[in-house]
């Protein structure tokens, strides 16, 4: 069963880049099976989907967050991670991981970000 | 990008009862190459993350109890809770993945009446 674990600071200043990881057990990223991504939910909100990245490389992000995302893949360590940069106070919110596919979709469990000085 | 709008914004159903959600997606998500809906429904419990319950439009996911069913092709979307249980309270959510970015409706909040 593939199973996905966030981590990363919960607490992060203003102005600074959000760094979370993701740690993926029961899946390989080099099956092009999945597409390995982020969404967030801001306390009390709906979800948002930031972006992903497949096992080609290819990145796509939500252009509502302009250019301040970044995802990337560590194969040799089964891990995937997404860089934010210039937070705000807006982008509070429980960020998940996850693997999804045409047909089916996993998430973590979720952590929670809080940006605040 | 393609705008999910769900109704009602919550609704109270009684125990056993039908519960009615509807998305609707500002264009078409019906792709003509496999005459496949790209739209997905997500329940999420309080405290926990969103679970995918329904693919393709109507396509239950493994382990899905068949009183959740999916229907709908195009632009417009329900999701049916045939008899209600008190363990189905939750926010569910239509998404599209028709193309990026993926998009979400609001959620709708499901309660006991």
């Amino acid at each position: 069963q593939l199973q996905l674990q966030e981590s990363g600071p919960g607490l992060v200043k203003p102005s600074e880049t959000l760094s979370l990881s993701c740690t993926v057990s029961g899946a390989s990223f080099n099956t092009g099976s999945h597409y390995w991504g982020w969404i967030r939910q801001p306390p009390g909100k709906g979800l948002e989907w930031i972006g992903s990245v497949y096992y080609t490389g290819d990145t796509y992000h939500n252009p509502s967050l302009k250019s301040r995302v970044s995802i990337s893949v560590d194969t040799s360590r089964s891990q995937f991670s997404l860089k934010l940069s210039s937070v705000t106070a807006a982008d509070t919110a429980v960020y998940y991981c996850g693997a999804y596919s045409s047909s089916s979709a996993y998430w973590g469990r979720g952590a929670l970000v809080t940006v605040s000085s | 990008d393609i705008v999910m709008t769900q109704s009602p914004d919550s609704l109270a159903v009684s125990l056993g009862e039908r519960a009615t959600i509807n998305c609707k997606s500002s264009q078409s998500v019906l792709h003509s190459s496999n005459n496949k809906n790209y739209l997905a429904w997500y329940q999420q419990k309080p405290g926990q993350s969103p679970k995918l319950l329904i693919y393709w439009a109507s396509t239950r996911q493994s382990g899905v109890p068949d009183r959740f069913s999916g229907s709908g092709s195009g632009t417009d979307f329900t999701l049916t809770i045939s008899s209600l249980q008190a363990e189905d309270v939750a926010v569910y959510y239509c998404q599209q993945y028709y193309s990026n970015p993926l998009t979400f409706g609001g959620g709708t909040k499901v309660e006991i009446k």
